[in-house]
């Protein structure tokens, strides 16, 4: 049971390129979540998903965009990277009758 | 709206000797609070919950922590450090009215010397 898993680990981009996080996650949850984490600041909540084909704005969407197109994957895109993008990146689902989040490992992205 | 504000950005404890994270938080509603612990590189867990049961909750890896209404605070203990305990741990609060929204604190960076 691998739980959450993100892809790439790690990336480098150039500002201006585009990219795409992916999450899977096999615990048939219902929500997903995409979290970005910059020091001293916590974490913030870009996007969300309550369930296959549905997406939300969170606190700081501006920049991103997301797709479910899959109950068990959501991505996480960017469509031309800005510097101010560098950050780690956190996937997260619950199930619907939970508030407990299971992470993913996190996404480390540096845009230069 | 729902806040929470973690009130010490790092925290240095020599290795054997208790340990205090502080929390107080802000819910127009009854809160679910949580702390979660990060170790370097890896995502974050669960250390434990409080969700209007018992207000003393005790977590994994010997952590407890007190829901105090009248102070709006929820402070993360542990007797004894560990070095293990090295980490960023942060405190979240959800409102089940608000849609079950986490907001997070700013967390606390904890440093465990031998």
């Amino acid at each position: 049971n691998a739980g959450v898993t993100q892809t790439p680990k790690f990336r480098v981009l150039k500002t201006g390129q585009s990219m795409t996080l992916l999450c899977a996650q096999d615990m048939n949850h219902e929500y997903m979540y995409w979290y970005r984490q910059d020091p001293g600041m916590g974490l913030r909540l870009i996007h969300y998903s309550v369930g296959e084909g549905t997406t939300a704005k969170g606190e700081v969407p501006d920049g991103y965009n997301v797709s479910r197109l899959k109950k068990q994957n959501f991505l996480l895109g960017l469509e031309s990277a800005a510097p101010s993008q560098t950050s780690v990146y956190f996937c997260a689902s619950r199930g619907s009758g939970a508030n407990v989040l299971t992470f993913g490992a996190g996404s480390r992205l540096t845009v230069l | 709206a729902q806040s929470v504000t973690q009130l010490d950005s790092h925290v240095s404890v020599s290795e054997g000797t208790p340990v205090l994270l502080r929390c107080n938080y802000s819910s127009s509603y009854s809160p679910s609070l949580f702390w979660y612990v990060q170790h370097p590189n890896k995502g974050l867990q669960l250390l434990l919950k409080y969700t209007s049961a018992a207000t003393l909750v005790k977590g994994i890896n010997g952590f407890e922590a007190e829901f105090k209404k009248s102070e709006t605070s929820f402070h993360l203990t542990k007797p004894s450090a560990h070095m293990s305990d090295a980490a960023e741990y942060f405190c979240v609060v959800t409102v089940k009215a608000a849609g079950n929204k986490l907001t997070f604190g700013g967390g606390t960076r904890v440093l465990v010397k031998p």
